[in-house]
């Protein structure tokens, strides 16, 4: 039963043209992560919502957003992809409590920049 | 910030040998370290994790070993078999306020040969 859900699991776009990953999550949690992962390289946290709360990290570039509108629901949107963008995006969700950290993450979306 | 590094980036090894995998940690206030293993097209999933109170924590054939004061913990699988096979990251955190933030290691490549 797949928890965390990311659609589309392929997307495909053009360089400049703006684009919006989905992810959904049927598990209540109060924390939705978005990782990016290039090939052969590690999962690398571009931002996260504690509930509507939202942090980015130091290093995500402007052109990387945010929106989740509910606790079910995060959307990544890059505005202007670049093919150096070209990645696969994972989004994933852990709840508030510290003794219940683990991370669970969607299947992913590859996007590939033309 | 929190730097994992991991090491090897490859591992071959037949099937019935063990295999580690070795990480370390730059930040000494880091106090959960996961293990995820990924399949080819998949999502990451959690199949181990200790937190900085213990020093080791077992699984069937897979272990977890922590050192502190090193700032290394390591993953062993005893009896790896070919569905063993996948990349494993390692990761670590500290949970500040109500979230984590998982960094990642670079990742190992496991290649099990029958």
């Amino acid at each position: 039963d797949a928890m965390v859900i990311q659609n589309p699991r392929y997307q495909v776009t053009q360089f400049g043209k703006p684009v919006t990953l989905s992810c959904s999550q049927t598990l209540n949690h109060n924390v939705m992560y978005w990782y990016q992962q290039k090939s052969s390289q590690a999962p690398k946290l571009l931002f996260h919502y504690y509930d509507k709360d939202f942090n980015n990290e130091a290093d995500t570039p402007d052109n990387f957003q945010s929106r989740r509108p509910n606790t079910s629901f995060c959307f990544l949107d890059i505005r202007s992809p670049g093919l150096g963008d070209a990645a696969m995006y994972l989004c994933a969700t852990s709840r508030r409590r510290q003794a219940n950290t683990e991370a669970f993450f969607g299947q992913g979306t590859r996007l590939t920049v033309v | 910030g929190e730097n994992v590094e991991q090491h090897p980036s490859t591992l071959s090894v037949q099937e019935g040998d063990s295999a580690v995998i070795k990480c370390t940690y730059s930040d000494s206030a880091s106090n959960y370290f996961p293990w995820y293993k990924q399949e080819l097209g998949k999502r990451p999933q959690l199949i181990i994790d200790i937190r900085s109170n213990v020093g080791e924590k077992k699984d069937q054939r897979i272990a977890v070993t922590l050192n502190k004061t090193a700032k290394h913990f390591s993953l062993h699988i005893t009896e790896t078999q070919p569905e063993d096979s996948a990349v494993y990251f390692c990761a670590a955190s500290r949970n500040g306020g109500a979230t984590n933030k998982l960094i990642f290691g670079t990742g190992t490549l496991l290649a099990v040969q029958p």
